[in-house]
């Protein structure tokens, strides 16, 4: 299965931009990118998903390399909120219902 | 709407004792899915079920069993629990699938084992 390799944190200020890198040079050409944010003492939330184009929803965007051999979560502009740890996940290669979490990038946020 | 709801949140077990997590939906989601947190680390695949009915095993499903009882329902049982199962286990739920679906989870129950 891809696998995906993220900086393990990654710091920011409030109101700032925040460019979230993700490796993922061995994809498949029907993989799909997603991101989850997992807050503080909370289960995982949605953040965004795409296989080709580029992304855009009220949480973020996501921007796919060309190549897709990485892609990249911009927050547009980071709250305190968003502190949080942010996964980058491959679907499974040979089993569509499957999404394997690594271990993330943890983004500070301060003020 | 409450979304995905576990039960319970929080319990302590001793070597060798079983419980059982549960699970429900109320999104009309096909599939459902059981992961488990060690601190510090990302989540772990158990198990998962793709449809009422079936069940298929994840990264970790050794010392586990579930059970899809009906469509809203999916429950994660230890037969005999040992300290290495001590986690947070979290239930969630997708209605398309994990591929190109988005995944719902529950608040998390926390375990320990003594």
């Amino acid at each position: 299965d891809a696998k995906t390799t993220q900086p393990n944190s990654m710091e920011s200020n409030e109101e700032e931009p925040v460019h979230l890198p993700c490796n993922h040079s061995t994809i498949s050409g029907t993989d799909y990118i997603h991101w989850y944010r997992q807050l503080p003492s909370q289960g995982p939330e949605y953040v965004i998903h795409g296989l080709t184009s580029n992304v855009n929803n009220r949480m973020a965007s996501l921007a796919i390399a060309e190549d897709r051999k990485s892609s990249t979560l911009i927050l547009h502009r980071a709250t305190l909120r968003d502190a949080a740890v942010y996964y980058c996940i491959l679907s499974a290669r040979h089993n569509t219902d499957k999404l394997i979490f690594g271990t993330g990038t943890r983004l500070q946020v301060f003020p | 709407n409450a979304g995905v709801t576990q039960t319970p949140k929080f319990q302590v077990l001793k070597t060798g004792q079983s419980m059982t997590l549960q699970c429900a939906q109320d999104m009309n989601h096909n599939s459902m899915y059981w992961y488990r947190q060690d601190p510090g680390m990302g989540l772990r695949l158990i198990y998962y079920s793709a449809s009422e009915g079936t069940t298929d095993k994840g990264e970790v499903p050794n010392g586990y069993n579930v059970s899809r009882l009906n469509k809203r329902e999916f429950s994660l049982r230890l037969e005999s629990a040992a300290p290495s199962q001590t986690s947070v286990y979290f239930c969630a739920s997708s209605f398309q699938g994990a591929m190109s679906g988005e995944l719902f989870f529950g608040e998390g129950s926390r375990l320990t084992v003594l």
